[in-house]
């Protein structure tokens, strides 16, 4: 099976700060790739699919790119609302896996 | 939109729990269906999907040969029977529309697998 690896595991960076997580699959998944924000306590949000595809509604800080093995979701402008944990998901077969997870804190 | 789980609950290990998800607001027979799990304090975890007829069915190795998902589309309903339940099945089980990315996801289950 294919592994989703995200790096950092956690980060802390300050207010307005161009923040990048970083998602890298063990074999190539072409574009199949979606990143979620879960914040604490909440349900988990789809933030963009198909690697780089914004889901309706959500801000224009968050950006998506890549094809292949590696992956970036990137935040221009840190917001005290983006503090959550992200993780990226493929979906080009089964299993569906996620990656472990990236806490972002203030 | 919504998609609703009632259930959940506590059982012993080696027992039997039957998680359900109603869908409403959008037409059910027209997606894929999906579980996600996540246990306490941890990440997510893909369980399984099926298409919309019900004719494929996934699932993580995990739980291959204790889970079955099914669904009844006349009835807007998905479900997750599982058996042999183990320990480290103890998670809250998201009840998701998709197969792909998930852009809709239930409230949530909670499964507590423990003696």
């Amino acid at each position: 099976d294919i592994q989703m690896t995200q790096s950092p595991s956690s980060l802390s960076a300050s207010l307005g700060d161009r923040v990048t997580i970083t998602c890298r699959a063990s074999q190539g998944i072409s574009i199949y790739l979606a990143w979620y924000q879960q914040k604490p306590g909440k349900l988990p949000n789809l933030l963009i699919y198909d690697a780089s595809t914004l889901q309706s509604g959500v801000p224009s800080r968050f950006s998506g790119s890549g094809s292949g093995t590696d992956f970036t979701l990137t935040i221009s402008s840190l917001q005290p609302e983006d503090v959550a944990t992200y993780y990226c998901q493929k979906y080009d077969n089964a299993p569906r896996t996620f990656g472990q997870g990236t806490k972002v804190e203030i | 939109l919504h998609l609703v789980e009632p259930g959940g609950g506590l059982v012993q290990p080696g027992g039997s729990l039957r998680l359900s998800c109603v869908g409403s607001g959008f037409t059910f027979s027209g997606y894929w269906m999906s579980w996600v799990r996540q246990a306490p304090g941890k990440g997510l975890e893909w369980v399984a999907n099926i298409n919309e007829d019900g004719g494929e069915k996934y699932y993580v190795d995990s739980v291959k040969g204790r889970f079955t998902v099914s669904r009844d589309n006349a009835k807007k309903s998905l479900s997750l029977e599982m058996n042999s339940l183990r320990v480290e099945d103890t998670a809250v089980y998201y009840c998701v529309r998709g197969s792909g990315w998930y852009d809709y996801w239930g409230q949530g289950a909670q499964v507590t697998v423990s003696s």
